[in-house]
């Protein structure tokens, strides 16, 4: 079956240091998504993207995150200089239509800034 | 006030009984999920809803379009339904999440 994927799995880096965070969403989804869960709360919505443009995003998702596709296969999530609280787990998802349709999710990164 | 809210925050059952959840939402929308998360943080989906009743196996998930509400039931609950059960509305095109509920079943 289908799945989504994301790499790494974990990822540990210093206060101010860029990340990049992968996702290879499922192949012919054409719904892309990041969300992130900090340790003990609920899931929060970043980003939605479609059509390789951003539809939708969350006052979380300031001028330090950025989202790219650069390839047919690959989704990215890229924070340019780390803070502490961004230290979360954060899920790609996607799904193939808009609208009511179910949204498949990664394993997750596990991202530590220390 | 969270726009998606979930009861009870925790529960614990013995194996056998029957487990309902339960969540209230105050934003339009266009659907509601029902995602299951394991100690290692996945999320998988189990439902998605618009209207009336679903039902997969030993889980049956139900929703009030006018009340605004909807309930996961676990029939003949066993311990590796133990997870976190999180109800999440689907608005504008993102998922509004729920605080999650932590659900142990003991044998």
């Amino acid at each position: 079956e289908p799945e989504v994927t994301q790499t790494p799995s974990h990822q540990v880096t210093q206060m101010g240091q860029e990340v990049i965070l992968r996702c290879v969403p499922i192949s012919n989804h054409l719904y892309f998504y990041w969300y992130r869960q900090i340790l003990g709360q609920k899931v929060e919505f970043l980003v939605s993207f479609y059509n390789n443009e951003i539809s939708e995003k969350s006052e979380i998702f300031d001028d330090q995150f950025s989202v790219e596709r650069p390839d047919g296969s690959n989704f990215t999530l890229k924070i340019r200089s780390t803070k502490l609280e961004d230290s979360a787990m954060y899920f790609c998802a996607s799904k193939y239509l808009g609208g009511s349709e179910t949204q498949y999710f990664g394993p997750g990164t596990r991202l530590l800034v220390l | 006030k969270n726009e998606v809210e979930q009861s009870p925050q925790n529960l614990t059952a013995q194996e056998g009984e029957f487990i309902t959840i339960n969540c209230s939402y105050s934003v339009g929308i266009s659907a509601l999920h029902w995602l299951q998360q394991h100690p290692g943080g996945g999320i998988v989906s189990l439902f998605m809803l618009s209207s009336g009743k679903k039902k997969h196996g030993r889980l049956i998930a139900t929703i009030n379009i006018q009340e605004k509400h909807s309930s996961l039931h676990i029939t003949a609950s066993h311990p590796r339904d133990s997870a976190v059960y999180i109800c999440a509305v689907a608005n504008t095109d993102k998922l509004i999440f729920g605080t999650g509920t932590r659900l142990q079943v003991f044998p």
